[in-house]
């Protein structure tokens, strides 16, 4: 067990809709981090955050969005959704070094 | 244009053997790399790491060769153990920018080990 925890763990949605979902970070990290892994991809970095603060942007859609609140947890956006987005969605956190600990990852479905 | 690349998709070895898992960058901006291993439904778990001012690191069964000449870097696993079997993910971080705390992982696709027992 990483420490991170995200939720929901799966998701099934039609296109055109939005979702939110979630990430608790470990307890004392500062960073949080967001990934896509499709089908045949390996991990794609889309965002990061570091206390509250955007720091890093990655291959993130506009139709994506991010933020990290005052309590470190974070939550990412994904609007009008496609069949493309569907992937699983990592959370990492870590101590804004470069070690990063995943949370067990959102199965998002798009139909 | 994939900066960090795993060209075996697959590996099987012998239970009691040893596991060489290659990887390579393209990028000389990296200056760390790691290792994370991934079981089914769950996600990366982290390996073990070196930084690019080493050529080698040591935790138990795992070690970590970086060559920075050629750019590629191995992870070995003596002895091999049937729990081994899973996907290992070689990542490269850099700082882009001037920020502190601005890192941010590269991967691989991964590469599937499966040992038998």
């Amino acid at each position: 067990d990483s420490g991170v925890t995200q939720t929901p763990k799966h998701l099934i949605t039609a296109t055109g809709q939005r979702v939110t979902l979630r990430c608790s970070p470990r307890s004392g990290d500062l960073s949080v981090y967001w990934y896509q892994q499709s089908l045949d991809q390996g991990l794609q970095f889309l965002i990061q955050y570091y206390n509250g603060e955007e720091r890093a942007k990655g291959n993130i859609l506009e139709r994506f969005s991010a933020q990290q609140f005052p309590d470190l947890h974070s939550e990412l956006n994904l609007s009008s959704l496609e069949l493309g987005d569907s992937a699983l969605y990592f959370c990492a956190s870590g101590q804004g070094i470069h070690e990063q600990y995943f949370g067990p990852g959102t199965r998002l479905t798009v139909t | 244009d994939q900066q960090v690349k795993q060209n075996s998709p697959s590996l099987s070895v012998q239970e009691g053997r040893i596991s060489i898992l290659n990887c390579d960058y393209t990028n000389s901006m990296f200056d760390y790399f790691l290792w994370y291993k991934k079981y089914p439904a769950e996600g990366p778990t982290f390996l073990i790491s070196i930084s690019s001012i080493k050529d080698k690191n040591e935790d138990g069964r795992f070690t970590v060769f970086l060559n920075k000449s050629a750019k590629h870097l191995s992870l070995h696993i003596v002895p091999s153990q049937p729990g081994d079997s899973a996907v290992y993910f070689c990542a490269a971080s850099g700082v882009w920018d001037s920020g502190a705390g601005s890192y941010q992982l590269t991967f691989g696709k991964g590469t599937k080990l499966s040992v038998i027992p």
